[in-house]
């Protein structure tokens, strides 16, 4: 069936440091990928998405590319800050029993150190 | 500017006892749906409703049951909990349309059962 797989973490980084979390999937047909955000203590947040293949969502310095010859979405930020920690949610959304779902990832938790 | 709206934050049961968590949402939503989230299992789906009178089940829908009647409300029921429903629950609602699809969630509900 359709899945999410992403890097275990927890992720650490200094101030700065560039960030990569990988992401991959299984999926039939074209499913629209998603990266959602949890700070401590919070629900999820949509942090970005893309709908179709090589397309590239971005927001707060975050980006990822939907690669579908890689089956990927890996999420990517040049300099992370202290206030980027968080566990970050990859997901795709697939069509099954006649309704969209969305199917997440188990998580990756980044902690950011000054 | 609600969102999504769940109660209560925290709760404690004894195994057997029987409990209803809340959730509502002012966005006008047709989909909704309870997620739990335990550690490195990522969000699974409990049960969903694609609007007033209609609800499936999703991944991990035994011991809870739903009901949907009115757009805003779903709530989720335990009827005798057990040790292994202690997990945080999420509550979400689903935007779609011309709008894009996105997940609002709610901030939480953490269970222990004893």
């Amino acid at each position: 069936g359709d899945s999410v797989t992403q890097m275990e973490g927890p992720v650490t980084l200094s101030e700065e440091a560039c960030l990569t979390i990988n992401c991959t999937y299984t999926a039939t047909g074209y499913p629209s990928l998603f990266w959602y955000v949890q700070y401590p203590g919070e629900g999820l947040q949509l942090l970005l998405k893309a709908t179709k293949a090589d397309d590239k969502g971005s927001n707060k310095g975050f980006e990822a590319t939907y690669r579908k010859e890689t089956t990927s979405f890996h999420l990517e930020k040049g300099s992370v800050q202290v206030s980027d920690s968080a566990v970050y949610f990859c997901a795709l959304s697939t069509f099954s029993g006649g309704y969209n779902k969305l199917i997440f990832g188990a998580g990756t938790r980044l902690a950011v150190h000054p | 500017n609600a969102g999504v709206t769940q109660t209560p934050k925290f709760q404690v049961l004894k195994t057997g006892q029987s409990m209803t968590l809340q959730c509502a949402q002012d966005m006008n939503h047709e989909y909704m749906s309870w997620y739990r989230q335990d550690p490195g299992m990522g969000l699974r789906l409990i049960h969903y409703s694609v609007g007033a009178g209609i609800t499936d089940q999703g991944e991990v829908p035994n011991g809870y049951n739903v009901s949907r009647s009115t757009t805003e409300d779903f709530p989720l029921r335990l009827l005798s909990a057990a040790p292994s429903q202690t997990s945080v629950y999420f509550c979400a609602s689903r935007q779609t349309g011309l709008l894009g699809e996105k997940l609002f969630f709610g901030s939480g509900t953490q269970l222990s059962v004893l």
